[in-house]
């Protein structure tokens, strides 16, 4: 089946840092990825969504200065935290498509704590 | 904004057919219905989709209503396994590169012994 792979699964660091997460789709090419956030006993949070080769769409809400996302490539997409505060601390999914009505699936993954 | 309806959880005894509702009634006619699942700290687990006709693959099967404004999920032998939430999406847009799964709250399964 169709596998993304998230590194790191866990990331702790201190307030002010920058935090890059990774996203890659391992047995497809992705056409679309997305970028997700959820709080504890929450649903996931939609943040942004990137085609390769082209500038991330961002939600409603969400800082593009904030949360960088970087397509470039048809199997890896990067989401980076510019100057992480405690209040970014969540957990962060990502997802990759193949394209039209496949589906989307997900990683498994980052535990942001910021300190 | 969810464009689904789900009960906020339900209980299946282990070894039984686990039936989880989903309404969709705004469903536009090129949408289509997602089931998603997610286990604790882990991300979701995509497990069927469908337009119109009843689907079925070796994790559930899917079932829609005639009118497309409901359907269910039903997984057939429930194992303690498949506790978990338990997500109906309707993908909104329909071109190949803009559609994009809203999540909602889910059902939470709780599968007992």
């Amino acid at each position: 089946g169709a596998v993304v792979s998230q590194h790191p699964s866990r990331v702790i660091c201190k307030s002010g840092t920058s935090v890059k997460i990774e996203c890659r789709s391992l047995d497809f090419q992705a056409t679309t990825m997305f970028w997700y956030r959820q709080f504890p006993k929450q649903s996931l949070m939609l943040m942004a969504t990137s085609n390769e080769g082209s500038k991330a769409t961002y939600e409603q809400g969400v800082e593009k200065d904030k949360f960088l996302i970087n397509h470039a490539s048809l199997t890896l997409s990067t989401l980076t935290v510019t100057s992480a505060h405690p209040e970014d601390s969540s957990f962060y999914i990502c997802s990759a498509r193949a394209g039209g009505r496949q589906p989307q699936h997900f990683g498994d993954g980052t535990r942001l704590s910021i300190l | 904004d969810a464009k689904t309806t789900q009960p906020p959880s339900m209980d299946c005894a282990e070894g039984r057919a686990a039936n989880l509702p989903c309404n969709h009634s705004t469903i536009s006619g090129n949408e289509y219905v997602y089931w998603y699942r997610q286990i604790h700290s882990q991300g979701p687990q995509y497990i069927i989709h469908g337009l119109k006709n009843n689907e079925t693959n070796e994790m559930a099967s899917l079932i829609i209503t005639e009118d497309r404004k409901s359907s269910t999920l039903i997984l057939p032998h429930a194992t303690l396994r498949d506790t978990a939430v338990y997500y109906c999406i309707v993908r909104v847009g329909s071109s190949s590169n803009t559609g994009k799964l809203i999540f909602g709250q889910g059902t939470t399964l709780q599968v007992k012994p």
